[in-house]
């Protein structure tokens, strides 16, 4: 079966702070690995990655992949309070249709 | 500019009621999911849609039947709800499965009491 875990459960940082959000997982036949964001309702799509050592970045955030390890972090860097929010990383394995998510790392930045 | 859009965004029964939650698209998806999440839980797969008239099993379908009759639209119906049905459930889609990103939409909360 496969497993998606997310570390740390939650989180909380002052503004400016930087954080690393982790992910491990065990799956049979890796396709890619998803971040989404969810603040009070839908998820919202981040980055996706397929490739070890290649970097995704979208100006604070980034994130890296290490197939070898079976892990993945999110950075955040100079946090701020719009970032408190649930991060979920999903897993696509075997079809393109199913992606399992883990149960996430909620973050909260404070002033 | 909608996207994905849910209805209803509440809703209340009581154990042994039946509904149907919709799930439209005005973005040509091919693919359609149900989600439900809960707490300590993630996100768990119901059904899927690979397309027009298909549908799928996911990790949790006891309970529930889905239908797309149209591509635009996934329905999610409860037959016979239970308490343990009680969940925020959202519907996403995407081009080509999960290939490509998916949007989700903005979620239904149901209560069964």
């Amino acid at each position: 079966e496969d497993k998606v875990v997310q570390s740390p459960l939650s989180l909380v940082v002052h503004e400016g702070d930087t954080v690393t959000l982790n992910c491990s997982y065990e799956v049979t036949n890796f396709r890619s690995l998803l971040w989404y964001k969810q603040e009070k309702k839908a998820p919202t799509f981040l980055f996706m990655l397929t490739s070890s050592g290649i970097e995704k970045k979208s100006g604070r955030l980034s994130s890296i992949l290490d197939k070898k390890e079976l892990f993945s972090i999110l950075n955040i860097t100079a946090t701020q309070t719009g970032d408190s929010a649930v991060y979920l990383c999903a897993l696509r394995t075997g079809t393109a249709s199913k992606l399992t998510f883990g149960t996430g790392t909620r973050l909260q930045v404070t002033l | 500019n909608a996207g994905v859009t849910q209805t209803p965004k509440f809703r209340v029964l009581k154990t042994g009621q039946s509904m149907t939650l919709l799930c439209a698209q005005d973005m040509n998806h091919e693919y359609m999911y149900w989600y439900r999440q809960d707490p300590g839980m993630g996100l768990r797969l119901i059904h899927y849609s690979v397309g027009e008239g298909t549908t799928a099993k996911g990790e949790v379908p006891d309970g529930y039947n889905v239908s797309r009759l149209k591509k635009q639209n996934f329905l999610l119906g409860l037959e016979s709800a239970a308490p343990s049905q009680t969940s925020v459930y959202f519907c996403a889609s995407s081009l080509q499965g999960w290939i490509t990103e998916a949007f989700f939409g903005q979620g239904t909360r149901l209560t069964v009491v």
